[in-house]
């Protein structure tokens, strides 16, 4: 079976713009966690969605949001890029909501210049 | 507040000798515990967890990892280890509903 998949791979903009990331969860996962991961330190949480609905948010501002569509693929949205965005966003899937076993993909490298 | 810490931020040994990796985490409730790996530009593995029973938890690669509750601690473990086995780990603690929460990460180097 494929794994977690996400889209772009590396992916450039600038301060201000908007960027859409990607995630297809393993076939049977329901939840999609997203994460980013600045250089150098652990994955932090930024939003679990379980069946199309936001089950979980991290602390992370209003210009982050997400979605989870009717196959349970999901996009990360972030508006007004910071260049304290740059960073590699994880995505997790796994087949219950909660701390069930996550699997994660290979990420998104965002860099805003 | 829940959290994870991995006191090494880098740890080096030689091919072939063992490996401890420590974690310590912070959680009020009977934590649900991971350990992932990591190599350069890549996602994240798993390699073991901790929901409950046996303390001693056997994960691929031929890691274990013990749960020492008095100790809140999950450190992870290798008897041998190769070259292949350089790359950042991780601790992880499921924190309530839906999220986890890493530490910063140990970076394994290896010397032949």
């Amino acid at each position: 079976d494929a794994g977690v998949t996400q889209s772009p791979t590396h992916l450039i903009k600038t301060r201000g713009q908007h960027v859409t990331l990607r995630c297809s969860p393993i076939s049977g996962h329901k939840s999609v966690s997203w994460y980013q991961q600045v250089l150098g330190q652990g994955p932090q949480f930024i939003f679990q969605y379980y069946e199309k609905e936001e089950r979980g948010r991290g602390n992370f501002p209003d210009r982050f949001s997400a979605r989870q569509f009717p196959n349970y693929s999901s996009e990360l949205n972030v508006n007004a890029l910071l260049l304290g965005d740059s960073a590699l966003y994880l995505c997790a899937s796994s087949r219950g909501e909660g701390t069930d076993t996550q699997y994660f993909g290979p990420g998104t490298r965002l860099t805003v210049l | 507040a829940q959290s994870v810490t991995q006191p090494d931020i880098h740890i080096t040994v030689s091919e072939g000798a063992s490996l401890e990796l420590r974690c310590n985490y912070s959680y009020g409730a009977t934590p649900y515990l991971f350990w992932y790996v990591q190599s350069p530009g890549q996602g994240l593995q798993l390699l073991l967890k901790y929901f409950s029973g046996d303390t001693l938890v056997q994960g691929i690669k031929g890691f274990e990892a013990e749960f020492k509750r008095s100790q809140s601690s999950f450190n992870l473990r290798k008897p041998s280890v190769h070259w292949s086995d350089a790359a950042e780990y991780f601790c992880a603690v499921g924190a309530g509903v839906s999220k986890i929460i890493f530490g910063k990460g140990t970076r394994l180097h290896i010397l032949p």
